[in-house]
């Protein structure tokens, strides 16, 4: 079956340090994928996106993501946290041509200690 | 630049009752979307409409109805009213040359006792 698994429901990161979350997903055949934030109170904000080409992509707010085909990964990254980053991450996926029917992973609530 | 408007931002409603959320999006969108948020299962989309005049159903559309009768608005009905639907609302909108970046408005909350 066609799923997003995003395994960390809660992390808890030291503003300063860096910062990992991670993204399966399963798919036939790799799909567009995405991130967003979604700040308290608000809807979601895309981070980034990947369709194709190199595997490093960049988003805003200093956010970066790495597409493993292998692995079927999609994890984010950030070298120094804010704590302004607090927020809940989404991972999502839109199987190509599908008019952009996102599915999204069920999220990893990051808490920023100062 | 007003984006993804929402309204009502809260409503809280009795079983049985119906009530409708309305979407407004100012950008000229091709593609509009009604998700569902619930602790602990992401969001997930109820309907969908890839232009004026036309509807889709999501993964969970029981229980919803939609309409999209011009191209900036996009309607979600629920015609009777159960505590299953208590969650959050969200309307998103994307420009159809931007697959995937879809624009989301701030939710709606309804509580249904």
């Amino acid at each position: 079956a066609q799923s997003v698994t995003q395994p960390d429901i809660h992390i808890t990161v030291s503003e300063g340090a860096s910062l990992e979350l991670r993204c399966n997903y399963s798919y036939g055949a790799t799909p567009y994928l995405f991130w967003y934030v979604q700040s308290p109170g608000q809807g979601l904000q895309l981070l980034l996106k990947y369709f194709s080409g190199d595997t490093l992509v960049q988003g805003i707010k200093g956010f970066e993501a790495e597409f493993k085909r292998s692995q079927s990964s999609f994890n984010l990254r950030k070298p120094s946290v804010h704590w302004s980053d607090a927020a809940e991450y989404f991972c999502a996926v839109e199987p190509i041509g599908t008019a952009s029917k996102l599915t999204f992973g069920t999220g990893t609530r990051l808490q920023v200690t100062l | 630049n007003a984006g993804v408007t929402q309204t009502p931002k809260f409503r809280v409603l009795k079983t049985g009752q119906s009530m409708t959320l309305l979407c407004a999006q100012d950008m000229n969108h091709e593609y509009m979307y009604w998700y569902r948020q619930d602790p602990g299962m992401g969001l997930r989309l109820i309907h969908y409409s890839v232009g004026e005049g036309t509807t889709a159903k999501g993964e969970v559309p029981d229980g919803y109805n939609v309409s999209r009768l011009k191209k900036q608005n996009f309607l979600l009905g629920l015609e009777s009213a159960a505590p299953s639907q208590t969650s959050v609302y969200f309307c998103a909108s994307v420009r159809l040359k931007n697959t995937g970046e879809l624009f989301f408005g701030e939710g709606s909350r309804l509580t249904v006792l």
